[in-house]
């Protein structure tokens, strides 16, 4: 399984763009990678999801360079709302997976 | 939007008793999931099931804990013999067989006295 490491903390200003990034070097072939959100005392949500390149969706873009060994959740113009937990998991196609979620990395959004 | 649904929201139970904690998954999905998240702590996976066993399970999900799908639609964690460190939120996930977003419900927050 592919470790992965986040910031502990990140703070931002409404309005901002926010970049967290993940490392995960020891990515697989079949690994794709997936950020989910965590609001106090909620279960993770979904955000994005991608194997190589670029994927933007309404919420947010995920920047994965040539060489997988790390990638970037872009969150535009943030809001105080965003202030959550941001995940980074690393996984195969195969479904069934054992999901390690790291510590993650604490977004403060402030006004 | 499908959701995965929890119950109880909330459970308080003495050490020693034993618990069952409810997951209804998204309909149309096949592989099935729980977490815990102790107070502050990161999530932590327990346990995968597809296919009606356990396709992989983490150091935690010792023989304390065991998974059931009872029916076509429950998908069950019962806790034997409760400890004190038992106490933590729960979450249940489900994903399609094709995809990896795993869908979370809103968890069940366990409190053992």
């Amino acid at each position: 399984l592919a470790k992965t490491t986040q910031p502990i903390s990140m703070d931002s200003y409404e309005g901002q763009e926010v970049n967290i990034t993940c490392s995960h070097n020891n990515i697989a072939t079949n690994d794709y990678i997936t950020w989910y959100q965590q609001f106090p005392s909620q279960g993770p949500r979904f955000i994005i999801q991608g194997y190589k390149t670029k994927v933007t969706n309404e919420v947010a873009s995920l920047f994965i360079p040539a060489d997988r060994k790390s990638s970037t959740l872009s969150l535009p113009r943030v809001s105080l709302s965003d202030t959550a937990v941001y995940y980074c998991l690393v996984g195969d196609m195969t479904g069934g997976f054992k999901t390690i979620f790291g510590a993650g990395t604490r977004l403060f959004v402030k006004a | 939007e499908p959701e995965v649904t929890q119950t109880p929201s909330h459970q308080v139970t003495q050490m020693g008793q034993e618990v069952i904690l409810r997951c209804v998954p998204i309909s149309n999905h096949l592989y099935f999931y729980w977490y815990r998240q102790i107070l502050g702590q990161k999530v932590e996976f327990l346990v995968s099931f597809y296919n009606n066993e356990i396709s992989e399970k983490s150091e935690i999900f010792d023989d304390q804990f065991s998974v059931e799908r009872p029916d076509g639609s429950n998908f069950t964690l019962k806790i034997r013999s409760t400890k004190l460190e038992d106490s933590a939120m729960y979450f249940c996930a489900s994903t399609e067989t094709a995809s990896k977003t795993q869908y979370f419900g809103p968890g069940t927050r366990l409190l053992v006295l």
